[in-house]
């Protein structure tokens, strides 16, 4: 859904450098998600945050990954000292967190396609 | 552990006739029940959402079916179409579950 903006699209690194993944959510929603999908592999789930509180981290790696949603600004998703299986397309999603059994729905971004080399 | 399951990685099926996607879940926390479909290169675009008060949900030609007691859901395309071809996720959440956990995927190839 183009309401979620994520950039940039495309990110290459070299092995031992940081990544910064930003994610704008839809308007109104206070809601993200990160995923993360390897090369032949589904969705797996990472982090849940909202507004400067992270709810759910029990899908980051334990080492070298975090991730925050500031009060002003976009959710980043930050790998330090990237290495070659951090490859991966890199998914937000938003939603509004509230009233889901009336039809709120957590909308994707188009993703960030992390390489390392 | 997989709380969400897609046990069929692909699925190939003539243009005109029915697509069914299967998907079971483990755990009892989850009341709400989501299908996304991807095309490649892109993000999940939501398609059809059931909640558990519900067994069935239509809209349009997709039709997703839940079966509480055997933590069973479908979802069917009717009739199936070469545009439909994509990976379809199933996923859930729950009022005190609020993540929301996807399952592998399912690629869907309509043969025109």
């Amino acid at each position: 859904n183009a309401g979620v903006m994520q950039n940039p699209r495309h990110l290459v690194r070299r092995r031992g450098q940081e990544a910064r993944l930003r994610c704008s959510p839809m308007k109104g929603h206070s809601h993200v998600y990160w995923y993360r999908q390897l090369p032949e592999e589904g969705l797996k789930f990472m982090v849940y945050l909202q507004k400067e509180n992270i709810i759910d981290e029990s899908g980051m790696p334990k080492e070298r990954f975090s991730a925050e949603f500031p009060k002003e600004g976009p959710s980043i998703l930050r790998i330090q000292q990237v290495v070659r299986g951090d490859s991966a397309a890199y998914f937000c999603a938003s939603s509004q967190g509230t009233g889901r059994l009336s039809g709120t729905e957590a909308f994707f971004g188009q993703g960030t396609r992390l390489t390392v080399v | 552990d997989q709380q969400v399951k897609q046990n069929s990685p692909s699925l190939s099926v003539q243009e005109g006739r029915i697509s069914i996607l299967n998907c079971d879940y483990t755990n009892s926390m989850f009341d709400y029940f989501l299908w996304y479909k991807k095309y490649p290169a892109e993000g999940p675009t939501f398609l059809i959402s059931i909640s558990s008060i519900k067994d069935k949900n239509e809209d349009g030609r997709f039709t997703v079916f839940l079966n509480k007691s055997a933590k069973h859901l479908s979802l069917h395309i009717v009739p199936s179409q070469p545009g439909d071809s994509a990976v379809y996720f199933c996923a859930a959440s729950g009022a005190s579950y609020d993540k929301v956990i996807f399952g592998p995927g399912t690629s869907l190839s309509v043969i025109p």
